[in-house]
């Protein structure tokens, strides 16, 4: 049964700063990986997929990693604003079950000070 | 915006009762997802509708229902609330690309929270 753990479960830091959120599976059978972000008592916004073949995306400030061998990915996020708190969740289609049954973890908390 | 709407934004219930939510897709997009997310949680998949057939479900018993439309509109229905019911409801559409190829994103709406006194 795949499982997606996400680490730290909090995170607080100054603006500016440079950090990594952490994301673990627990199967490698996979069609993609995708990072959300999902803002206080509202919706997801997709951020970046990654599918199995490939090995990082990036858009602008964020660079996503994909590991599937070990089961992690990784989502760095450059010169962090404030404007960048929110909730981080990171989810995985499974390739067992077609793929679509999306399974997210519990997210990652980002608070940046101003 | 990802042009998925849901109504009602806020909804509270009592226990027993049952509850029916809906939702906008994009124009195009024939396949929606809901999922559930309790506070503290990531969303947990409930089931999937592609072209107004059920194409997959999550572990969620069978008094959480759904309905898909060809104006690419649907419905969740979940009959005999429980208290861990309270939760946010998401549903996210996308296009046929999505788990033919797993090449594209869901785009999800804003919610619809939920709660069951």
């Amino acid at each position: 049964k795949q499982e997606v753990t996400q680490i730290p479960a909090a995170l607080s830091v100054p603006e500016g700063e440079n950090l990594v959120l952490n994301c673990s599976f627990t199967d490698s059978a996979i069609y993609n990986l995708q990072w959300f972000r999902q803002d206080p008592g509202k919706g997801l916004t997709s951020l970046l997929l990654i599918q199995s073949s490939q090995r990082e995306q990036t858009s602008g400030r964020l660079n996503a990693s994909l590991d599937k061998s070990s089961g992690r990915s990784t989502l760095y996020i450059a010169a962090s604003q404030p404007g960048d708190s929110a909730t981080y969740l990171c989810a995985v289609a499974p390739a067992l079950d077609g793929g679509f049954k999306t399974i997210f973890g519990a997210g990652t908390r980002l608070f940046v000070k101003a | 915006e990802t042009g998925v709407t849901q109504s009602p934004t806020h909804l509270i219930k009592t226990r027993g009762q049952q509850v029916t939510l809906r939702c906008s897709s994009q124009s195009g997009h024939n396949t929606v997802s809901w999922y559930q997310q309790a506070l503290g949680q990531g969303p947990q998949f409930i089931f999937q509708y592609y072209r107004e057939e059920e194409n997959g479900r999550g572990n969620f018993p069978p008094r959480f229902s759904g309905l898909q439309f060809p104006n690419y509109s649907s419905e969740l229905n979940v009959n005999a609330l429980e208290l861990d019911d309270s939760a946010l409801y998401l549903c996210a559409s996308s296009s046929e690309g999505f788990w033919l190829a797993n090449q594209e994103t869901q785009y999800f709406g804003p919610g619809t929270r939920l709660l069951v006194l």
